[in-house]
Parts: structure tokens; C-alpha cells; sequence
């Protein structure tokens, strides 16, 4: 089984630019979630997905962060513009709930991000 | 507001040590979950605790779920280099839509 795509790998962009990053989930995996990990600390949700639908956003800077999962598949997450505090690395990742309350969540290898 | 504090938030140890790594909270949590996160990649789980009281072990490592379900523990026994990383425990948040809430996570470092 395939796990969580993510690209780029790094990223390095000067501030006030824009940038996107790209998500494929597990295949068949109806929750995706955005997480801002900054170095040294636990991820932070910045957003949930439920098939294409907005769960939770309510950590997504909205003036200057924008996600999209239009069809329910991969996802797409844009900073614009970007400032120096949003360096830290962008994790993807996929859950299939279960019943029970079981909620593992498989991520994706991340994008570092670097704003200069 | 639900958080998880993990201490210590840093470890260096010589190989072969034993450690323990704590994660408390002051609410409860219905289950609580460790991951592993390596240099460049994503956190993967290690194990889900869901009985207050549970006791999982994974080869040489263990994990306990605290009674009340507001606390755990991770104990590694005899550590390897290869246990090197970034240790997190997250567990459920009270919205009860699977959104995860991630303690700051320890890193452990393991010198041969």
C-alpha cells in the first residue's frame, strides 16, 4: 500500500512570496489533515478534510493560508503571502476512521519550508 | 482547552540506558497515542492506549495509560542508536471528529 505523498521535499522562498504544497492521501482514506510542525515542537492542525468538505480550520491563519481538496482526493495547501514565522515543516496526513474511535493517523514525509 | 505536556523535552543518553519519557495533561483523554518521528520524515505510531491502567509493550519498549486516562509513559529498555528521534504522544480532541492534539514531543538522542 502506497503511503502519503507530499512535494516539494523543501522549499525555500523569500518572505512576502507564495507558495503551495501538494498532498496524495492514502488511497481510500476519506480524512486528510494539514499539520505546521516548527522545529522542536508537536504538529499543530491547521486544517481537516473529510472527504472534500472543512471539518476543523479553526488553527488556519485564513488571511494568509488557503487549502483546498476539491474532488476528495489530493489536496493542496497555499501561504501567500508568506511571512518568516510560517518556516517550519508542513506535514500531510491521512486517517480512516474506524469504528470505535480509533484515530490513526499515517503521514507523509513533509515539506520543509523556508521563508528568507 | 485540551494540552499534552511531554517532559523531559530533551534526552542524551549512551547506548544501552534505560529512559523513561512522561505525558501528562490535565484532562482526560479517551486514548492516547506515542509516534516516532525521524530526521526528515513524518511521525509514524507506535502504539494506541485505551484502558486506564494498559500496559503495551512493544520489544523493548513500554508504554502505560495512566489510571485516570490523563497521563502516559514510555520506557525503553537497554536504548539503542537506532532509537534515536523525535518521541510524541498525541491523543483525541474533544470535538470527537479525529482531530489529534500533539504534546511538544522529546527528543531522544542515543550516542553508541
Amino acid at each position: 500500500e502506497a503511503g502519503v505523498a507530499q512535494s516539494p521535499r523543501y522549499k525555500i522562498i523569500e518572505k512576502r512570496q507564495s507558495v503551495a504544497f501538494w498532498c496524495n492521501p492514502i488511497s481510500g482514506h476519506a480524512t486528510l489533515y494539514w499539520y505546521q510542525q516548527i522545529l522542536g515542537q508537536g504538529p499543530k492542525l491547521l486544517i481537516q478534510f473529510q472527504n472534500n468538505g472543512v471539518v476543523d480550520d479553526s488553527q488556519l491563519p485564513k488571511d494568509r493560508f488557503s487549502a483546498e481538496r476539491l474532488k476528495g482526493v489530493d489536496s493542496t495547501l497555499k501561504i501567500q503571502p508568506a511571512k518568516l514565522e510560517d518556516s517550519a515543516v508542513y506535514l500531510c496526513a491521512s486517517s480512516s476512521l474506524r469504528g470505535g474511535g480509533s484515530y490513526e493517523q499515517y503521514f507523509g514525509p513533509g515539506t520543509r519550508l523556508t521563508v528568507t | 482547552t485540551q494540552l499534552l505536556e511531554q517532559s523531559p523535552q530533551f534526552l542524551s543518553i549512551q547506548e544501552g540506558e534505560n529512559l523513561t519519557v512522561y505525558c501528562n495533561s490535565s484532562s482526560v483523554f479517551s486514548s492516547l497515542q506515542w509516534y516516532r518521528q525521524e530526521p526528515g520524515e513524518g511521525p509514524v505510531l507506535l502504539v494506541t492506549v485505551v484502558t486506564g491502567g494498559e500496559v503495551k509493550k512493544l520489544k523493548r519498549l513500554t508504554f502505560q495509560f495512566g489510571d485516570a486516562r490523563k497521563d502516559s509513559s514510555l520506557h525503553i529498555t537497554a536504548a539503542q542508536p537506532g532509537d534515536t528521534g523525535l518521541y510524541l504522544c498525541a491523543g483525541p480532541g474533544s470535538s470527537n471528529t479525529g482531530k489529534l492534539i500533539f504534546g511538544q514531543g522529546t527528543t531522544l538522542q542515543v550516542k553508541p
